[in-house]
C-alpha cells in the first residue's frame, strides 16, 4: 500500500563521511523531488528529477548530489555532511506531464529520513 | 519570486475550540494544497484546490481557495488532540511539467485536551 518508501528511517553518519538516502515508489510519477527540513521549518526543494532530467536548485550546495537510475529510485547522496546538514530530508513525487488537464502539482511524501551527523 | 505567507505561525488551543489558519500570496498560483505534518513524518496530504472560490470538506476540516487564486484558508471545527501538527500550505503552477511547490512556513497547531 505503501506510495513513496524511504530508506532508512533513521540514519546517524559521522562529520565528513558520505552518506546515501534512498527514495523508492510505485506511483509510477515523472517527477522525484528532494527536500530538506530543518526543526519546524517548511520544506526547502534541493533538486528535482523529471524522468531523467535533473533540475538543481540554485542555492543548493555541491556537496549535495542526486541519482535516479530508473522511474522507481532516486538517491540523495550527501559527500561530506558537516553538522548543519543534519535535517530530515523528504523524498516527493509528483504525476508531471504536459497537457494533462488533471494535473494538479500534487506532491505525494514518502515518510522522511532523519539525519543526525556526529 | 512568489511568496506564501501564512498566519498564526503558533496556535494553542484548547479541544472543541473552532480556529482558521491563513495562507496569503500577491501572486496567483494555479492550485493550492494544504498538508499535515507530524514530528518525525513527512507531510501528508489534505486537500488539493484548483478553482477560484473552490470549497472542500474534510470531516472537520473545511479548506477554501480565494476567488482570485492567491489565498487559502483552513478552518477546523471543534479541534481535537489528534489535530496537533504542523500545517503547510503549498502553491503549484500549471503550466510547467515539472510542479515546483512553493511552501508557506507553516502554522503549527497544538490541541489540548
Amino acid at each position: 500500500d505503501a506510495m513513496v518508501i524511504q530508506n532508512p528511517r533513521y540514519q546517524v553518519t559521522q562529520f565528513g563521511k558520505p552518506v546515501t538516502l534512498s527514495c523508492s515508489q510505485t506511483l509510477n510519477h515523472n517527477v522525484m523531488y528532494w527536500y530538506q527540513q530543518k526543526s519546524s521549518q517548511a520544506p526547502k526543494l534541493l533538486f528535482h528529477y523529471y524522468d531523467k532530467d535533473f533540475n538543481n536548485e540554485a542555492d543548493t550546495p555541491d556537496n549535495f548530489q542526486s541519482r535516479r537510475p530508473n522511474t522507481s529510485f532516486c538517491f540523495l547522496d550527501i559527500r561530506s555532511p558537516g553538522l548543519g546538514d543534519a535535517a530530515m530530508y523528504l523524498c516527493a513525487t509528483s504525476r508531471g506531464g504536459l497537457g494533462d488537464t488533471l494535473f494538479t502539482d500534487t506532491q505525494y511524501f514518502g515518510p522522511g529520513t532523519r539525519l543526525t551527523v556526529l | 519570486t512568489q511568496l506564501l505567507e501564512q498566519s498564526p505561525q503558533f496556535l494553542s488551543i484548547q479541544e472543541g475550540e473552532n480556529l482558521t489558519v491563513y495562507c496569503n500570496s500577491s501572486s496567483v498560483f494555479s492550485s493550492l494544497q494544504w498538508y499535515r505534518q507530524e514530528p518525525g513524518e513527512g507531510p501528508v496530504l489534505l486537500v488539493t484546490v484548483v478553482t477560484g472560490g473552490e470549497v472542500k470538506k474534510l470531516k472537520r476540516l473545511t479548506f477554501q481557495f480565494g476567488d482570485a487564486r492567491k489565498d487559502s484558508s483552513l478552518h477546523i471545527t471543534a479541534a481535537q488532540p489528534g489535530d496537533t501538527g504542523l500545517y503547510l500550505c503549498a502553491g503549484g503552477n500549471y503550466g510547467g511539467s515539472q510542479g515546483n511547490l512553493i511552501f508557506g512556513k507553516g502554522t503549527k497547531l497544538s490541541v489540548k485536551p
